[in-house]
């Protein structure tokens, strides 16, 4: 079974600063990796995907990830962090066609 | 208009009863979810339908039945209510067409299920 991996439960950034949140994930078959973001008190909305091609993968608000199957790896990235970005964030790997397995999550906290 | 609602957002209820939330997407899609949500944010999936056919029903005690009416609706309903089951409850759906692990899931907004 697939599975994910997000390291640290927790970080947090200056504002400006490079946002990095982990994510390693577990598959037995080329993986459809996901990051989506959920805001307080709404549900999740998709950041970016994975799926084929190229292993770097451009979303909304600026955020990218770069798909590296040499370490199992699929983190996210932003140079310059928003006071906006505070959220939750969950990386997913796709197991089979409609299921989506989440990681626990990483709460970013933006400081001023 | 939301695409993805559910009712009721909030529901405070005691032990042992009976409770049921509501799931309506107007996106056309035809798998839709309910996955539940902990207090350490952690996301599970419960069961999904598609086109109105149980395709996925994880680990669940029995005192959860889900059911689809149609393929644009999702309910759960939850008997005898413990503790445990205080959580946030989130519907999704996506289309799937055929195979593709690359569904993008649509969630609603959650519905917030404390029992007392």
């Amino acid at each position: 079974a697939q599975s994910v991996t997000q390291l640290g439960s927790h970080v947090s950034v200056s504002e400006g600063a490079l946002v990095l949140l982990r994510c390693n994930y577990s598959s037995s078959v080329p993986p459809y990796l996901f990051w989506y973001v959920q805001y307080p008190n709404q549900g999740l909305q998709l950041l970016l995907k994975y799926t084929t091609g190229a292993t770097l993968v451009k979303g909304i608000n600026g955020f990218e990830a770069e798909f590296k199957k040499s370490e199992t790896s699929f983190h996210l990235t932003k140079p310059s962090a928003h006071m906006s970005d505070a959220a939750e964030y969950f990386c997913a790997v796709s197991e089979g066609a409609q299921k989506l397995v989440f990681g626990q999550g990483t709460r970013l906290t933006i400081n001023p | 208009d939301t695409a993805v609602s559910q009712t009721p957002k909030y529901l405070v209820t005691q032990m042992g009863n009976d409770k049921s939330i509501k799931c309506e997407q107007n996106l056309g899609h035809d798998t839709m979810y309910w996955y539940k949500q902990d207090s350490k944010k952690f996301l599970k999936i419960m069961f999904s339908y598609n086109n109105k056919e149980l395709i996925i029903n994880e680990t669940v005690p029995n005192r959860f039945s889900p059911k689809s009416p149609d393929k644009a609706h999702l309910n759960l309903h939850i008997n005898s209510l413990e503790l445990g089951d205080s959580a946030v409850y989130f519907c999704a759906s996506t289309l799937t067409g055929g195979y593709s692990g690359a569904n993008v899931l649509t969630f609603g907004a959650g519905s917030r299920l404390t029992v007392l």
